[in-house]
């Protein structure tokens, strides 16, 4: 079985600071990662995917996460956040059978003007 | 392309009321699934299916049932609806194969709340 754990439920950052969103997951076997996004009343839209190539992957709005094997993390990354980011992020796991997802809590991103 | 879309958007229901949510897609995806989304709790999977005429229960499937009767379309059914069904639901859909390709399309959702 495996699952996730996003460590913190909400985060506020200053416009134009750094953004760290971290998880933590638990996989039975080389897992595929994803970060997905929410902005409010909307779906949900695929940020970046970690699928066994580079540890380093970057995604789309100049975010980028690291899949570090040995702490079991994918954290989430940005240098400068903007207003737009705020939002939810969701870290997910995807298990080999059927093709299924399994979601953290998700954390919830302000950002201060 | 519309890629995935749900119908309604929003509903309002009143205990033991029953009542269908249509998704569908227009990406030839062979697997396409049900999530709720419920506050801290992240999207939980209730039934997903691995192609035409084929359902499985995921981790929440109690209350709901579901069809797949045509390869686009994917119907979530509440029988006897409860106010603990209250959520926003979520359809998605992917093609069958892992690796670097995989990825979940979303649709935009369904407010239910159920009084």
């Amino acid at each position: 079985a495996q699952s996730v754990t996003q460590l913190d439920s909400h985060v506020s950052v200053s416009e134009g600071t750094p953004v760290l969103l971290r998880c933590n997951y638990s996989s039975s076997y080389s897992p595929s990662l994803f970060w997905y996004v929410q902005h409010p009343n909307k779906g949900l839209q695929l940020l970046l995917k970690y699928t066994s190539a580079a540890t380093l992957v970057k995604g789309i709005n100049g975010f980028e996460a690291e899949f570090k094997k040995s702490e079991t993390s994918f954290h989430l990354t940005k240098p400068s956040a903007h207003m737009s980011d705020a939002a939810e992020y969701f870290c997910v796991v995807l298990a080999a059978a059927g093709n299924k997802l399994t979601f953290g809590g998700g954390t919830r991103v302000l950002v201060k003007p | 392309n519309a890629g995935v879309t749900q119908t309604p958007k929003f509903r309002v229901l009143k205990t033991g009321q029953s009542m269908t949510l249509l998704c569908a897609q227009d990406m030839n995806h062979e697997y396409m699934y049900w999530y709720r989304q419920d506050p801290g709790m992240g999207l939980r999977l209730i039934h997903y299916s691995v192609g035409e005429g084929t359902t499985a229960k995921g981790e929440v499937p109690d209350g709901y049932n579901v069809s797949r009767l045509k390869k686009q379309n994917f119907l979530l059914g509440l029988e006897s609806a409860a106010p603990s069904q209250t959520s926003v639901y979520f359809c998605a859909s992917s093609f069958s194969r892992t690796g670097s390709s995989y990825e979940q399309y979303f649709g935009p959702g369904t407010r239910l709340t159920v009084t």
